[in-house]
């Protein structure tokens, strides 16, 4: 079964400190990378993707690391604000499919 | 603006009495899903539709239906609702197969509870 296990469930952290949120895989039918961002009240958006030959994609603060080997991903946001406090998840495409598989998702709060 | 809309955004039913969920977009997309939402579970899959008159299921399909007779609709029928499907609902779409990414817009949600 195709899995994307996803942790923390939630986290909190104080203004400008650097959350981290780890993602990891277990096969490697996987082609793209995607991290959806959630604000309450709104449907996930996404905020930054990856494809597994990058070790690293950089978005403004936001920062996607991929270690192939391993099977894990991360997400670090750089200076993190009180409007960053969204739920997380990333996600896996399935290799040459229309399907994009879930992580459990993370809770983010930045506190002032 | 290009979105996805769904509807309603909130609804409380009963066991067992027939509802849809309507999802539109605006985007020209030729790919539709649906997912519900619940804590600790993520997003998971309930359909999806490729095109037109083409849909298949998803990770969680059981006591779901959908259609696709026109490109920009893609409602979600719940024929008998349980209380195990109280939960958060999303449409999404996005371009397709041959867009070189999935990259999936969704709707706002429609919050479901079957009493």
């Amino acid at each position: 079964q195709q899995q994307v296990k996803q942790s923390p469930q939630s986290l909190i952290v104080q203004k400008g400190g650097i959350p981290i949120i780890n993602c990891a895989y277990e096969n490697t039918a996987f082609d793209y990378f995607p991290w959806y961002q959630q604000f309450p009240g709104k449907g996930p958006a996404l905020l930054i993707a990856i494809r597994p030959d990058v070790s690293e994609k950089k978005e403004g603060r936001f920062t996607i690391s991929f270690n192939k080997s391993a099977k894990q991903f991360s997400l670090h946001i750089m200076d993190s604000q009180p409007g960053d406090s969204a739920t997380y998840f990333c996600a896996a495409n399935i290799q040459g499919a229309q399907k994009l598989v879930f992580g459990q998702g993370t809770r983010l709060t930045i506190n002032p | 603006e290009a979105q996805v809309t769904q509807n309603p955004r909130y609804l409380i039913t009963v066991t067992g009495k027939k509802l849809t969920v309507t999802c539109s977009q605006n985007m020209n997309h030729e790919y539709m899903s649906w997912y519900r939402q619940d804590p600790g579970l993520g997003l998971r899959q309930i359909y999806y539709s490729m095109n037109v008159e083409v849909t298949d299921k998803g990770d969680v399909p059981e006591g779901y239906k959908v259609s696709r007779k026109e490109k920009r609709n893609f409602p979600l029928i719940l024929e008998s609702p349980s209380p195990n499907q109280t939960s958060l609902y999303f449409c999404a779409s996005s371009l397709g197969v041959y867009s070189g990414a999935n990259v999936l817009t969704f709707g706002a949600g429609s919050r479901l509870t079957v009493l």
